[in-house]
C-alpha cells in the first residue's frame, strides 16, 4: 500500500524565519504527483504547490519551495519569510491515477 | 466564480439514525471526491467520481456508507445507522477532470457528530 508520512505532527517559526516541513511516501508506481496543501482554521483546503515526480527541478512558488528527492521519496516543504498567515495545518498529498492519499498533517505555529 | 459548497456545515445526530451530507461542486468540473478527516488524522479517501464513469468506491469503509453523484454535478454521501466511530469532518472536493496533476478544490466540510 502507498503511504505518506509526515514525521512532525507540530512545528513552530518565528515570524519571519524559514522553516521546512518534512514528508515521505511509499510508492512503486514510477509516474506520480505531490501536493502540499494547507488548512487554515476555517477548514477549506489550499493548494500550496504542486510537484510532478518526473520533473527534476523542484517546484517553488513564491515563499514556498520544496525539495523533492524522488529516490529518497521524500517531498519537504520549506516556507521562507514565514508570515502570521501561514499558520495552518499542511498536509503532503500523492496522487497516481486513482491512488489518493494523504499525510496526518503538520500544524504550524508561526510566532510574532 | 463559487467555490465547491457543502451542507450541512455541522450536524449532530443521535447513534443509529441516516444522515446524508450535500456537496455542490465547482461548475463544470467533471471528477468529485469524498474525503474523511478524523481528529487528528489526514484525509482518508472515501470515493472518487469522474464523469459518467464508473465511481471509484474503493474508500467506503463499509456498506453503510453510499454516495450519488446525479447528472454529473450535485453529490451525496449517505451514512445509513450511525455510528459514533463515524464523527468526523466530510470533506467534498473537485477538479476540472481527473487527471492526477490537477489540484483539487476543496468545500468547508460538514462536521459530523454522532451522539
Amino acid at each position: 500500500a502507498q503511504t505518506v508520512t509526515q514525521s512532525q505532527p507540530e512545528m513552530s517559526v518565528q515570524e519571519a524565519e524559514t522553516v521546512t516541513l518534512s514528508c515521505t511516501y511509499d510508492t512503486s508506481e514510477s509516474d506520480y504527483y505531490l501536493f502540499w496543501y494547507k488548512q487554515p482554521p476555517s477548514r477549506q483546503m489550499i493548494l500550496v504547490i504542486r510537484q510532478e515526480a518526473y520533473k527534476q527541478q523542484n517546484a517553488t512558488e513564491n515563499r514556498f519551495s520544496v525539495n523533492f528527492q524522488k529516490a529518497a521519496k521524500s517531498f519537504s516543504l520549506k516556507i521562507s519569510d514565514s508570515q502570521l498567515g501561514d499558520a495552518a495545518m499542511y498536509f503532503c498529498a500523492y496522487r497516481s491515477g486513482n491512488d489518493m492519499r494523504f499525510g496526518a498533517g503538520t500544524r504550524l505555529t508561526v510566532k510574532p | 466564480g463559487a467555490g465547491v459548497s457543502q451542507s450541512p456545515s455541522n450536524k449532530v445526530t443521535e447513534k443509529g439514525k441516516d444522515v446524508e451530507l450535500r456537496c455542490d461542486p465547482i461548475s463544470g468540473h467533471t471528477a468529485l471526491y469524498w474525503y474523511r478527516q478524523s481528529l487528528g488524522q489526514g484525509l482518508e479517501f472515501l470515493i472518487y467520481f469522474q464523469g459518467n464513469s464508473a465511481p471509484d468506491k474503493s474508500g467506503l469503509p463499509s456498506d453503510r456508507f453510499s454516495a450519488e453523484r446525479t447528472g454529473g454535478s450535485v453529490s451525496t454521501l449517505t451514512i445509513q445507522r450511525t455510528q459514533q466511530e463515524d464523527s468526523a469532518v466530510y470533506l467534498c472536493a473537485s477538479s476540472k477532470q481527473g487527471y492526477s496533476n490537477q489540484p483539487q478544490h476543496f468545500g468547508d466540510g460538514t462536521r459530523l457528530s454522532i451522539l
